[in-house]
């Protein structure tokens, strides 16, 4: 079958770095996505992995290791507003080109 | 350049009764999915759209859901008749469909409708 799993959630201090994992099984690799969803919104875009290594993308980076089925988002300066749920989600090899969604990572930021 | 948009936001009805979300994708974008997310989970998709034909609809629980997109453009979710079971958020997503080297054909995301069956 395929799943995807990341922890439930995680709590980090105010101006900290947090690292959110993501694991995967799937049906083939066409690409790995991290979404933010703050409560009661919509998951909005933050990072694409298609090739093993770093994305660094302002305060936040994602690395991919696809022989691991692995990912992490990395959080630097933690601001309250990051307090939200990280979604990871994997495009498989299906033609249709759809997402394989994990559950999220409730991250929960203290002052 | 204006995001998903979708209608109503926030829907109460009571079991039994008929409901109808509506979403209308970025403009170009021929792709459109319909989700289905519960408090806590991640997105479940439940029909996917490229331009007005289904493409896969294997998780839309067919005896109370439809969904069209007749134009290719605006579509509507509907349930008949509504389950207590059904109360989640109702998520639309569109993407570019462009499956060219290096895509990564992002979905983006509209406000959702926040769906509570009494």
């Amino acid at each position: 079958g395929q799943n995807i799993d990341q922890p439930t959630e995680m709590t980090a201090t105010e101006g900290a770095i947090v690292q959110i994992n993501c694991t995967y099984q799937t049906s083939g690799f066409n690409g790995l996505f991290w979404y933010q969803q703050h409560a009661g919104e919509a998951p909005t875009f933050l990072s694409y992995n298609v090739l093993d290594g770093l994305e660094e993308k302002g305060r936040f980076s994602s690395f991919l290791s696809r022989s691991k089925g692995y990912s992490y988002l990395l959080l630097k300066e933690l601001q309250m507003k990051d307090s939200a749920s990280y979604l990871c989600a994997v495009r498989g090899r299906d033609s249709n080109y759809q997402l394989i969604w994990g559950a999220g990572t409730k991250l929960i930021i203290k002052p | 350049e204006a995001g998903v948009a979708q209608s109503p936001r926030y829907k109460i009805i009571e079991k039994r009764q008929s409901v109808a979300f509506w979403c209308n994708p970025i403009s170009g974008h021929a792709t459109l999915y319909w989700y289905q997310q519960i408090l806590g989970q991640g997105p479940k998709l439940l029909i996917q759209f490229q331009n007005n034909g289904v493409v896969d609809d294997s998780q839309l629980p067919k005896d109370r859901f439809s969904a069209e997109r007749l134009k290719g453009v605006d579509s509507t979710l509907k349930i008949q008749p509504a389950k207590l079971e059904d109360s989640a958020v109702y998520l639309c997503a569109s993407s570019l469909e462009s499956r060219g080297a290096g895509s990564t054909d992002t979905q983006y995301f509209g406000p959702g409708t926040r769906l509570t069956v009494l």
